[in-house]
């Protein structure tokens, strides 16, 4: 089993909808997770961190499932600029160790 | 505001040369991290450092080395590239993790090697 798994996308959505992204990890001792964000020839960027009792950022909600062993991004009113390609995270363990990326997944908001 | 460069954005190379990509972060960070990105792969670290001149393998060290002489250096050597080493490669940095810290990993813009 892959540690980090994302369905690859990609998703098309027109202007405004509502899309959701889930991620699911391999190791229940994970301590910490993430959503990066990677527009298309850069570099990927910190979009926000998710906490255990979930946490908001304008559009963008994030949420953690310890029992199900995954974490989910919601974007509400997708703008044409939220599309990327958007990485799931996760540190899995607590020492000092390199986090694990998922392989991503594409979003095309449409106008 | 966090800072991660690379020597170069693109960069041409023929197969059996020696080739250095530098990376540098102005944070103080403890950690370096060299990753590629292939299509269909995603990112997945060659290599990482925790410390000056101290090195780990990551998932794919075969045909790479790292050097760190200073915290805020992290060089890259392919020591022949290949065609098969053509690819995109992001460096990172962070801080040390310690109990109850929230590191967020910085990356630099890349560079594309192509390998002729």
């Amino acid at each position: 089993r892959k540690e980090v798994e994302q369905d690859p996308g990609p998703f098309n959505v027109p202007e405004g909808a509502t899309v959701a992204f889930n991620c699911t990890y391999s190791n229940s001792a994970s301590q910490s997770f993430f959503w990066y964000r990677q527009d298309c020839r850069k570099e990927p960027k910190l979009l926000m961190s998710v906490y255990s009792s979930g946490n908001e950022d304008g559009r963008f909600t994030a949420q953690l499932n310890r029992a199900s062993q995954y974490i989910s991004l919601l974007i509400r009113d997708s703008k044409l600029s939220d599309s990327a390609t958007y990485l799931c995270v996760v540190n899995m363990n607590s020492g000092n160790t390199p986090l694990v990326f998922g392989k991503g997944t594409r979003l095309s908001v449409i106008a | 505001d966090v800072k991660v460069t690379q020597s170069s954005r693109y960069l041409v190379k023929r197969t059996g040369e020696k080739v250095f990509l530098e990376c540098v972060q102005d944070m103080d960070h403890e950690n370096m991290f060299w990753y590629r990105q292939d299509p269909g792969l995603g990112l997945r670290l060659i290599y990482f450092s925790y410390d000056v001149k101290m090195k780990e393998k990551g998932d794919i060290p075969e045909g790479y080395s790292v050097s760190r002489e200073k915290k805020e250096r992290f060089s890259l050597i392919l020591e022949s590239a290949s065609t098969n080493q053509t690819s995109m490669y992001l460096c990172a940095s962070s801080l040390l993790r310690t109990s109850g810290t929230r590191e967020t990993q910085y990356f630099g813009p890349g560079t594309r090697l192509l390998v002729l």
